[in-house]
This record gives C-alpha cells, sequence and structure tokens, in this order.
C-alpha cells in the first residue's frame, strides 16, 4: 500500500459525459501527479500540483482539468468524454516539488467509456 | 539467465535464474532514471533509481546499470521469483522538470 487513495475503482459513462476523479496524497506530502495509461499510449503524465499550484503540464487535454485543493487532495476533471479517454488514469504523490522525489502511486481509476 | 540486448514487450524467465530487462530512454538531458514494477491491478512501484552520475546502482535482489553513450538502462533481477512477475517500466527525467517519462515497459512472465 503506498499511502495514495483514489476514487472510484471503476467507472463507467457514456461518451459526451463528465467525470471526476478523487486522489488524496500519502500523509506529508505536497505534491500530486496525475498520469494517463493507455493501451497504445503507456503512461503519460498529465499535470502536477504542488501545494495548491498548478507546476506542470504535459499531454493534458483542453477538455481536462485538475485542481489540489486546501487540504491537498486532487480532483482530475474529464468532460465531454470520448472513446478514446477510456483508460486507466493515476495520481501519484511526492514529498517535494522537483522531479528526484520519489513519486509513489495509487492503485488508480479504470475509466470506460461506452 | 535470460537476458535481452534490445528492449522487448514480454520477457519469459524460469524461477531462480537472472533477469535482464532492457530500457532505451529518449532525452540525452536526462539525469535521473527510475525502474517502476507495476502488478496487475496495482499502480507502479518504485523499485531502484540511478543519477547520471553513477554507472551501476545496486538494491536487493536488482541492479540498474546505466549506459549514457548508448542512453540505455537495464534492471537485472537476481534469482527471479513468481513474485516477480510484472510489468516493468523505465522512468527517465531532464533537470529542472518534475514529470517522469516512461518507456513501454516489458511484461515479465516466471516459469515455475
Amino acid at each position: 500500500d503506498s499511502g495514495v487513495t483514489q476514487t472510484p475503482k471503476h467507472l463507467i459513462t457514456a461518451t459526451g459525459q463528465r467525470v471526476t476523479l478523487r486522489c488524496s496524497p500519502r500523509s506529508g506530502d505536497l505534491s500530486v501527479y496525475w498520469y494517463q495509461q493507455s493501451l497504445d499510449q503507456g503512461l503519460q503524465f498529465l499535470i502536477q500540483y504542488y501545494n495548491g499550484e498548478e507546476r506542470a503540464k504535459g499531454n493534458i487535454l483542453e477538455r481536462f482539468s485538475a485542481q489540489q485543493f486546501p487540504d491537498l487532495h486532487s480532483e482530475l476533471n474529464l468532460s465531454s468524454l470520448e472513446l478514446g479517454d477510456s483508460a486507466l488514469y493515476f495520481c501519484a504523490s511526492s514529498v517535494g516539488m522537483g522531479g528526484s522525489y520519489e513519486q509513489y502511486f495509487g492503485p488508480g481509476t479504470r475509466l470506460t467509456v461506452t | 539467465g535470460e537476458s535481452v540486448g534490445l528492449h522487448l514487450p514480454t520477457l519469459s524467465v524460469q524461477e531462480g535464474d537472472n533477469s535482464i530487462i532492457n530500457c532505451a530512454y529518449s532525452n540525452s538531458a536526462s539525469d535521473y532514471f527510475i525502474w517502476y514494477k507495476q502488478e496487475s491491478g496495482k499502480g507502479p512501484q518504485f523499485i531502484i533509481d540511478i543519477r547520471s552520475n553513477m554507472d551501476k546502482r545496486q538494491g536487493q535482489r536488482v541492479t540498474v546499470l546505466l549506459n549514457k553513450t548508448v542512453k540505455h538502462l537495464s534492471l537485472q533481477i537476481a534469482a527471479t521469483q513468481p513474485g516477480d512477475s510484472a510489468v516493468y517500466f523505465c522512468a527517465e527525467i531532464v533537470p529542472f522538470d518534475y514529470k517522469l517519462s516512461f518507456g513501454a515497459g516489458t511484461t515479465v512472465t516466471v516459469r515455475a
């Protein structure tokens, strides 16, 4: 158990809908990262927050957004969903902001868009 | 032991043998490298890391080798066990960056 929690574990929704994925980092970790894992693209970095502020952006679509709240939990919002958005979404956390801090991954949310 | 010279998506290894998993990283500016293990239904789990000023680093039953000349990273697992069956990813980070850039992954299957 990494100490990172993600909810829900599974999510099935229809195209065009909007969903919210939730992540609680390990106690004491200030950084939260979101990754998408699909069969054809592998593990792709989406976005990072540190202590409530956005710090880095990867290949995140404009239909996707995220935020980190004062209690440090984070939410990833996916809207106007398409079939290609079906994937595993992982949250990771680390104590520091820099890339050299070990990132601990949660169990993931499996999103299926039908 | 089982080994591959180039990255292959799958590796089958006999229990008790040594495994070698290869990874070619993409960015010559990367200065920090990590191997992750992902078991079915779980998130990636840190195994071992190495910085670019090192060629080799050893952990418990695992060794990572770094060849910066050819941008190649390898993970050696000694005495492979059934619990080592998983997908293994290498990841790289460039200086002053925050994100992990993951390789394609190798699925390791341990034969009893």
